[in-house]
C-alpha cells in the first residue's frame, strides 16, 4: 500500500535559517504529492503541490520538487520566519482501481525562534 | 467563496454517549473526507463519501459511521464513545478527478470524551 514518511520533529530553528523537512513516499501508481500546513488551533491548509515527476511546487517562499527516482518530496525554505511555526504534513494521492484514499505523513512540527 | 465549515467547534461527551459532527463542503465539491487527528498520531483516514455514497473507510470500528446528504454536506456519528475517541476531527472536500485535486480542510471539531 501507499505510505508517506516524514522526518520526526520538532525542528527548531532561528529566524532566517534554512529549512529542510524530508519526505519520502511509497506508491504503486503515479501519485500527486502535497505539503499541507497546520497552524496552531486551525485545520490544514494546502501549502504546495506537484502532480508529476520533476514538477516543483512553490508558495510563500517554500518549495518542493517531485523526485521520482528517489521517491522524495522534501520541503525547503531559504529563510524561515517566526510566523512559519506550525506543523507540516506531507501527503500523496493516488487513484487506482476506482478507489482513492489520500495518505498523510505523521507531521513535522517546526518551531522558529526570533 | 465560503470554505469548508464544521460544527460544532467543540464537543464534550461522556463515555458511552453518541456524538454527531457536521460538515459542509465547498460549493461544487462532491467528495467529503473525514479524518481523526489524535494527539501525536497525525491524520488517520476515517471515511470518504462521494455523491451520497460511502466509497471507502479507514481502519476504524463500525461505531464510526456517517452519511452524505443530497446537498453534499455530511455527518459523522460516533457511537458508544470511548476515552480514546478524544481528538480533533477534520473534514475535507474536493472536486472531481480527486486523485490530483487538493483537499480543502475545515477548522475541525474538537471532541473531548470524559
Amino acid at each position: 500500500g501507499n505510505s508517506v514518511t516524514q522526518m520526526e520533529g520538532p525542528v527548531t530553528l532561528s529566524e532566517e535559517a534554512f529549512l529542510t523537512i524530508n519526505c519520502t513516499y511509497t506508491a504503486t501508481g503515479y501519485p500527486s504529492l502535497f505539503w499541507y500546513v497546520q497552524y496552531p488551533g486551525e485545520g490544514l491548509q494546502l501549502l504546495l503541490k506537484a502532480t508529476k515527476a520533476d514538477d516543483k511546487g512553490s508558495n510563500k517562499g517554500f518549495e518542493a520538487t517531485y523526485r521520482k527516482e528517489t521517491t522524495s518530496f522534501h520541503l525547503e525554505k531559504g529563510s524561515v520566519q517566526v510566523s512559519d511555526s506550525a506543523v507540516y504534513f506531507c501527503a500523496l494521492s493516488d487513484q487506482r482501481g476506482g478507489s482513492y484514499i489520500p495518505t498523510f505523513g505523521r507531521g513535522t512540527s517546526l518551531i522558529v525562534h526570533p | 467563496e465560503a470554505g469548508v465549515t464544521q460544527s460544532p467547534t467543540h464537543l464534550i461527551k461522556t463515555r458511552g454517549q453518541q456524538a454527531t459532527l457536521r460538515c459542509s463542503p465547498i460549493s461544487g465539491h462532491t467528495s467529503v473526507y473525514w479524518y481523526q487527528q489524535a494527539l501525536g498520531l497525525g491524520l488517520q483516514f476515517l471515511l470518504w463519501y462521494d455523491e451520497g455514497e460511502e466509497r471507502n473507510r479507514g481502519n476504524f470500528p463500525p461505531r464510526f459511521s456517517g452519511r452524505q446528504f443530497p446537498n453534499y454536506s455530511s455527518e459523522l456519528n460516533v457511537n458508544a464513545l470511548e476515552l480514546e475517541d478524544s481528538a480533533l476531527y477534520l473534514c475535507a472536500s474536493s472536486r472531481e478527478d480527486r486523485a490530483r485535486e487538493t483537499q480543502y480542510f475545515g477548522p475541525g471539531t474538537r471532541l473531548l470524551v470524559l
